[in-house]
């Protein structure tokens, strides 16, 4: 069992900022992090599964970095609209796939 | 249409009962697995399975069965559902090591 680490819990934040959250994860037998977007009353979305250490991957205002060396990620988003408020969660995968463990989440709230 | 369906989406039960719940995928995807959601936890596996016929215990199996006849199929039972087994179940399905597509879950309550 792995202990991924999501920060803030959560924030609000006002329209038109940007923002950002944390997942941190054990560095060592590294082989996957997810990021998934999960609307309320809906099912998790993937976002991006990124691999290689320093991986940039961008989706619209939305984009993310790997640092498995020191085992974290970031997840930007720039100019927040109230359509982005939603829990984002990250996931930390080892090989296997009985491997991939999920953060808590991180709740935006974006206020019109 | 193409997707992943789960059934029900709500259930009550009563303790010592045994459920079903269903998930149902027409992606042709070899992976599916059988998360739990619990207020303060991080989706957590129960069950997954790699192929027809090959399944595996996740984190949490204990309680839980799963079979796999059909790729497309991939039910979940709580033999003699507890109280402590009240949670929002995720099917979900993957070209693993791909990104998960999940369902949208199924909510049980064991009285």
């Amino acid at each position: 069992i792995l202990n991924v680490e999501q920060s803030p819990q959560s924030l609000h934040v006002q329209e038109g900022d940007s923002t950002n959250f944390t997942c941190s994860f054990p560095s060592s037998n590294f082989y996957a992090l997810h990021w998934y977007r999960w609307e309320t009353a809906k099912s998790p979305e993937a976002l991006f599964v990124m691999t290689l250490n320093g991986d940039e991957k961008k989706k619209g205002r939305i984009s993310a970095t790997l640092n498995t060396k020191e085992g974290y990620s970031y997840l930007y988003i720039k100019g927040s609209q109230p359509e982005d408020s939603a829990t984002y969660l990250c996931a930390r995968g080892s090989p296997g796939a009985n491997n991939l463990f999920f953060g808590t989440g991180t709740r935006l709230t974006v206020i019109p | 249409d193409a997707g992943i369906t789960q059934s029900p989406r709500y259930k009550i039960t009563e303790t010592g009962r045994q459920v079903t719940l269903m998930c149902h995928q027409t992606w042709s995807h070899s992976y599916m697995f059988w998360y739990r959601q619990d207020l303060g936890h991080g989706l957590r596996l129960i069950y997954y399975s790699a192929a027809a016929d090959i399944t595996d215990k996740g984190e949490v199996p204990d309680g839980y069965v799963v079979s796999r006849s059909k790729t497309e199929n991939f039910p979940l039972t709580l033999e003699s559902a507890t109280r402590s087994q009240t949670s929002v179940y995720f099917c979900a399905s993957s070209d693993w090591p791909g990104e998960l597509f999940f369902g949208e879950g199924s909510r049980l309550t064991v009285l």
